[in-house]
């Protein structure tokens, strides 16, 4: 699976939107780039995941770059519930690959959503 | 819908004892997958299941093993505990079987083992 850097932390006011970067420059044509976050104590939350459209949903939104290098993941209205940890992973979708359910996390980004 | 659920949620071993942690997926859900958490390395996957049979494996000693059963309900077990076990333990489960494009991976709250 191709590996994946974030920004160790990043701030955003209560409100706003909260736009969080993942950078995975060597990722091949059948990986996915999934999204997960970890509220403290809890165990990781599944949010989105996309190939190489942009993709919404009641919790976020994603932005993948035409090239697939790298992609945003967006919280529109930031909220004191959203502070966590979020993980960008990418990995293998379909039957190709040996990856199949496993999910690689890296450090990921501590978002921390001020009042 | 009930989520996964775990048990126990905090268990206390000592060195050299062996440890059994329980796992039940979504109603469901056939898949299983198992990830330790330590705040040196991380969460890291430790294994899968799907239909009974292991699919995937991570990089951890024989000592780490697991199983499903026929009702999608998983165990995994540590023998020979060490000091470096102390972890939180999660399971995860999902309704498509591995290598879904979807994929979509249910996290329980996890199982918070010390070893002393």
């Amino acid at each position: 699976d191709a590996k994946t850097t974030q920004p160790p932390s990043m701030d955003c006011a209560e409100g706003r939107a909260a736009n969080l970067p993942c950078n995975h420059s060597t990722i091949s044509g059948n990986e996915y780039v999934y999204w997960y976050r970890q509220i403290h104590s809890q165990g990781p939350q599944y949010i989105i995941h996309g190939l190489k459209n942009n993709e919404t949903n009641e919790m976020a939104s994603l932005i993948i770059t035409e090239d697939r290098k790298s992609s945003t993941l967006i919280l529109p209205h930031a909220t004191l519930r959203d502070t966590a940890v979020y993980y960008c992973i990418v990995r293998v979708g379909g039957a190709g690959g040996t990856s199949y359910g496993k999910l690689t996390f890296g450090q990921g980004t501590i978002l921390t959503v001020h009042p | 819908k009930a989520g996964v659920t775990q048990t126990p949620r905090y268990l206390i071993k000592t060195r050299g004892q062996q440890v059994t942690l329980s796992c039940s997926p979504i109603s469901g859900h056939r898949s299983v997958s198992w990830y330790q958490q330590t705040p040196g390395q991380g969460l890291q996957f430790l294994f899968e299941y799907f239909s009974e049979t292991q699919r995937n494996k991570g990089n951890f000693p024989g000592r780490f093993s697991g199983r499903q059963f026929s009702n999608s309900r998983s165990e995994m077990n540590v023998s020979t505990l060490e000091l470096g076990d102390s972890a939180l333990y999660l399971c995860a489960s999902s309704l498509d079987p591995p290598g879904s494009v979807s994929y979509e991976q249910y996290f329980g709250p996890g199982t918070r083992l010390t070893v002393t």
